[in-house]
């Protein structure tokens, strides 16, 4: 079974423009989370999406939105992008069963890099 | 509000060592605790899922344990290999929030030197 795929896996923008990030979950899978790894801050959690609808959100200002597509596959935008907004960021798959049973699995990654 | 503590920071040890990578978390409600590996610039790779109501969790050279009434897990890797070398990441999955989001520890990056 393939994994979680995430594109591009390297992006360089600078201030202002705006990015748009896709992460295909692993086959079956109907949740996914998207999360920004800063050398300062770690992981955080941005939010995470369940057949269709957002299901969570992080403490992000609204500049960062995602959506998910009917085959699962998810893209999270980033407008006016600022140089705080360079990161890792990942997303997460699952299948989300009710009692938290399942094991989220992460993509590479995408590399943003804003100048 | 749920908090994840990863004790060392950092860790440097010689091959053929085990040892142990303690995690911590602040309130016990939490439907699992994960651990993961990091290798420098890639995504994470899970190692183990413990479920709230397990103890431990095997896996070849790694054996996870969760204590849920301390708010502790353990991560032991028996006979590291310059190959473990990376940061290990461990995350709990709240009861508070619904759906799948993770807190994570800030990690610990350990160093296998031959």
């Amino acid at each position: 079974k393939a994994g979680v795929t995430q594109t591009p896996r390297y992006l360089i923008k600078t201030r202002g423009q705006q990015v748009t990030l896709s992460c295909s979950p692993i086959s079956g899978h109907r949740s996914v989370s998207w999360y920004q790894q800063t050398p300062g801050q770690g992981l955080q959690f941005l939010f995470e999406y369940f057949s269709e609808t957002q299901r969570n959100k992080g403490n992000f200002p609204g500049r960062f939105s995602g959506r998910q597509f009917s085959n699962s596959r998810s893209e999270m935008n980033v407008s006016t992008l600022e140089l705080g907004d360079s990161a890792l960021y990942l997303c997460a798959s699952s299948t989300s069963p009710t009692g938290g049973t399942d094991t989220q699995y992460f993509g590479p990654g995408t590399r943003l890099t804003v100048l | 509000k749920q908090e994840v503590t990863q004790i060392p920071a950092a860790l440097s040890v010689p091959e053929g060592e085990n040892l142990v990578l303690n995690c911590s978390f602040t309130d016990s409600a939490i439907y699992n605790l994960q651990w993961f590996r990091q290798d420098p610039g890639k995504g994470l790779t899970s190692l183990l899922l413990i479920q709230s109501s397990q103890r431990e969790q095997t896996s070849g050279r790694l054996n996870a344990s969760l204590d849920k009434s301390s708010g502790r897990s353990t991560l032991y890797i028996a006979a590291s290999q310059p190959g473990d070398s990376a940061t290990y990441l461990c995350a709990v999955r709240p009861r508070e929030t619904s759906g799948s989001r993770l807190t994570f520890g800030e990690g610990t990056q350990l160093t296998v030197n031959p």
